[in-house]
């Protein structure tokens, strides 16, 4: 059984840094597209970032791109989100997320939520 | 980044009720859409994929078509626990984007 289970949220302050963690089993790793969906209280979903473990290349959304990076450790079967420079409006649940057939998004954690606020 | 457009925003309906929810796509996507539940504080769960495809184990009350711009969910017969707020999403190029969401209410 796929499990995701995210860890690492909580509260920061502007400017500041977070790393947001993503323990996978129940399926190989490296070969799978792994992402990042967020959604804002009473908000919409809206995804993140992704990376392909096995090839190391990744996409962000321009909302985050140069303030957020995405990583996975295949000896740790782990995906993490390194948050930089966050903002009021990176305040959200933030998901893990596996990907599947042609790309399409199968199997999501419970979530993880991060407040950013002074 | 490809923009994708859900309406209605909000859809009131009764049990039993067909209903019908729109996803149209700024660009072609082929078909590489999906659609997906979520219930207050809980995770999304995919129902159908590749537009029309059903995930395993989802009820047969739910349907998706079409191709390109232009995608449609179907639920033939409204049950309880269909009333949740769906998405769509594109998968045919990064950013994936989702819609903003109909929410599917009780009348």
């Amino acid at each position: 059984e796929v499990q995701l289970l995210e860890s690492g949220g909580g509260l920061v302050q502007p400017g500041g840094s977070l790393r947001l963690s993503c323990a996978a089993s129940g399926f190989t790793f490296s070969s799978y597209g792994l992402s990042w969906v967020r959604q804002a209280p009473g908000r919409g979903l809206e995804w993140v970032s992704v990376i392909s473990v096995s090839g190391g290349s990744t996409s962000y959304a321009d909302s985050v791109k140069g303030r957020f990076t995405i990583s996975g450790d295949n000896s740790k079967n782990t995906l993490y989100l390194q948050m930089n420079s966050l903002r009021a409006e990176d305040t959200a649940v933030y998901y893990c997320a596996k990907e599947g057939y042609g790309g399409v998004t199968i199997n999501w954690g419970q979530g993880t939520l991060v407040t950013v606020s002074s | 980044d490809i923009q994708m457009t859900q309406s209605p925003s909000t859809l009131s309906a009764s049990v039993g009720d067909r209903v019908t929810i729109t996803c149209r796509a700024s660009q072609s996507i082929s078909t590489w859409l999906a659609w997906y539940q979520q219930k207050p504080g809980k995770a999304p769960k995919l129902l159908i994929y590749k537009a029309s495809s059903l995930e395993s184990g989802v009820p047969s009350e739910f349907s998706g078509s079409g191709s390109g711009t232009e995608f449609t969910l179907t639920i033939s017969s409204l049950q309880p626990d269909d009333f949740a707020t769906y998405y769509c999403q594109q998968y045919n190029s990064y950013p994936y984007t989702f819609g903003q969401g109909t929410k599917l209410e009780i009348k």
